[in-house]
Parts: structure tokens; sequence; C-alpha cells
């Protein structure tokens, strides 16, 4: 059974960073690409960020504008577990952080497993 | 980037009926790089249909997609009780990957 496990959300200062993480069991996360996908309290929707699957390179990194420059998308295929460094944090930054898998190994593929989230909360 | 609009925002309708949403893209999307999510209070998105109009694993039929080029449509055909919930399309074509607002489907 697929399972994406986030953690690391909590209380930051603006200004501040976070390291989330995104512990992946039930597949070979070597095999797939992954991403980060964000919701804000009673929003919608809003991609972060992908990393593709490039042999044992880490992959090809993709982001949202709203977070280019001070968001960074990794993986550890050893360990099975994706990341999200954020630094440089706002107050719009807070919102529910979900993993999700990417069907395939490349980016252009739809969203097939996510998990529950980890809650990142901006403020002084 | 492609921004997606959703209508209408919110549906009302009773069990049993027939929903229609839609889904419009500012620019075709290409190879129906399309999917919808369902989203439930409380809970993480689930992938409901993938490549414009194909149900993904475990999906019952009542659920089904069409479309392409810029103009897309997830219909439940029969509501049940638990259908009621937010509904999501994203493109998946070309970063950056948008989610558009979303269309809640609520029991009159």
């Amino acid at each position: 059974e697929v399972q994406l496990l986030e953690s690391g959300g909590g209380l930051v200062q603006p200004g501040g960073s976070l390291r989330l993480s995104c512990a992946a069991s039930g597949f070979t996360l070597r095999s797939y690409a992954m991403n980060w996908v964000r919701q804000a309290p009673g929003k919608g929707l809003e991609w972060v960020s992908s990393i593709s699957n490039s042999g044992g390179s880490g992959g090809n990194t993709y982001y949202a504008d709203s977070v280019k420059g001070r968001f960074t998308i990794s993986r550890d295929n050893s360990k099975n577990t994706l990341y999200l460094q954020m630094n440089s944090l706002r107050a719009e930054d807070t919102a529910l952080y979900y993993c999700a898998k990417h069907w395939a190994s490349t980016v252009t593929t739809h969203f097939d497993y996510w998990g529950q989230g980890t809650l990142v909360t901006v403020s002084s | 980037e492609i921004v997606l609009t959703q209508s209408p925002g919110t549906l009302s309708l009773s069990p049993g009926e027939r929903a229609t949403l839609s889904c419009r893209a500012s620019q075709s999307v290409s190879s129906s790089y399309l999917a919808w999510y369902q989203q439930k209070p409380g809970q993480a998105p689930r992938l409901l249909i993938y490549g414009a109009s194909s149900r993904a694993t475990g999906i019952p039929d009542r659920f089904s997609g069409s479309g392409s080029g810029t103009d897309f449509t997830l219909t439940i055909s029969r509501l049940e009780p638990e259908d009621f919930a937010v509904y999501y399309c994203q493109h998946y074509g070309s970063s950056p990957f948008t989610f558009g607002p979303g269309t809640k489907v609520d029991i009159k």
C-alpha cells in the first residue's frame, strides 16, 4: 500500500526557515517524480514544486513563481524521503503542505497518491 | 502559465441528481493532460480522472470526464451522499502545474 507521511511543519516567524519531509512507503521513491502542493486555510490547492526522477542525479526541479528562489525540493532515494527546504518564509506561505506522488518518473503525469499534509504557520 | 477557471463556484443538488462541472483553460492543454481531484473536508485530495477521461483505480463509473483543448467537463451521473465535496481540475502538461479554484458540490 502506498503511503506518504509528511512531517516538519510548525510555527515559524517571518523570515525563518523550515524543512519538510515526506517519508514514502509501499513503492520505490527513485522510480517516480514527486511534488509538493499546499492549501492555505479555507482556500484551494496550489502546486508548489516538483522533482523528476533522472536516474541517480536527483532529478530536474520545477517551482511555482511564488516560491522560486526561496524553496528547494530534493530527494534522498536511499531513505525513500522527499524534502522541501523553505527559507525566507512569509505570512502567505501559511498552509497545509501535501506531498504527492506522480504516476511515473516524469513530472508531466497526474498525481495519483497524496499524503495527509503537514501544517506550516508563519507568524510573529 | 495556463490559468484554469471552474464553474460554477458552487453547485447545489440533491442525491440522485446529475452534476456537471466545467473547467476551462486559458490555452490549449496538450495531449489532454487534465486531471480532476475530489476533496472532502479534513481530507487530502483524491485523484478521480486523468488524461481528461480516464478513471483512476477504484473510482466508480458514475464519474466521467470529457473534453479537449480548452474545455473540459466532469460529470457525476447520479450523486451519492459521499460525492458532496469540492472538485478541482488541474493541468499537468507543463510547469507550472496549476489547479482550478474548485467547484463545491453541496446538498440542496
